[in-house]
């Protein structure tokens, strides 16, 4: 089955500080993939899409400048989170998609929990 | 707008059966997801349906009525390590994106 990696696992960062998250399709190519945020008790909220070789798009209310995802292959994707605060503390899931039947089956990876002090 | 409801908790027995319900008001829509998340960890591909009727995957069943925006996700034999979240999503085909309902909580007791 497809597999999807992301590193790191986790993170513990300080305040003001950046932090890089990949997300890599292992065996199969992703043109598109997505980038949730997680949290506690919470479902997965969508903060953009990512589409190799162009820019990303990003959902309403998330600031772009902040949260920045590059995917720069087809097979990798990158999200960024500058300045950080402790607010921006959750748990960060990206999914790449393949086609499956007549629509798009997610594959997602184990998730990056971010804690910032 | 998205809207997609599911009931928050559930609790059932161990070797029991439970059934959890989905509604769903989108702009488009092709095809339900559910994925199964346990706590920390990424959500795992559980079952898709895309026409109407029921689709039957060992212990768990998924059925859905399009003309009804609902569908339901059935675990049969439950066991202690079903306590989980589980997560209804629809394909609204804006872009083929998921959008993810608030998900269940599931505890399976002895």
């Amino acid at each position: 089955g497809a597999v999807v990696s992301q590193h790191p696992s986790w993170v513990i960062c300080k305040s003001g500080t950046s932090v890089k998250i990949e997300c890599r399709s292992l065996d199969f190519q992703a043109t598109t993939m997505f980038w949730y945020r997680q949290f506690p008790k919470q479902s997965l909220m969508l903060m953009a899409t990512s589409n190799e070789g162009s820019k990303a798009t990003y959902e309403q209310g998330v600031e772009k400048d902040k949260f920045l995802i590059n995917h720069a292959s087809l097979t990798l994707s990158t999200l960024t989170v500058t300045s950080a605060h402790p607010e921006d503390s959750s748990f960060y899931i990206c999914s790449a998609r393949e086609f499956f039947r007549s629509s798009y089956e997610q594959y997602f990876g184990p998730g990056t929990r971010l804690t910032v002090t | 707008g998205q809207n997609i409801d599911q009931p928050t908790e559930m609790t059932a027995t161990e070797g029991a059966i439970v059934q959890i319900n989905c509604t769903y008001q989108t702009s488009g829509f092709n095809g339900l997801f559910w994925y199964q998340q346990h706590a920390g960890e990424a959500p795992t591909f559980l079952s898709y349906n895309v026409l109407d009727g029921l689709e039957e995957k060992g212990r768990f069943s998924s059925f859905l009525s399009r003309s009804k925006g609902y569908s339901y996700l059935l675990l049969k034999e439950l066991q202690m390590k079903d306590s989980a979240s589980y997560l209804c999503a629809v394909n609204n085909n804006a872009g083929n994106m998921l959008t993810f309902g608030g998900g269940t909580r599931l505890m399976v007791k002895p």
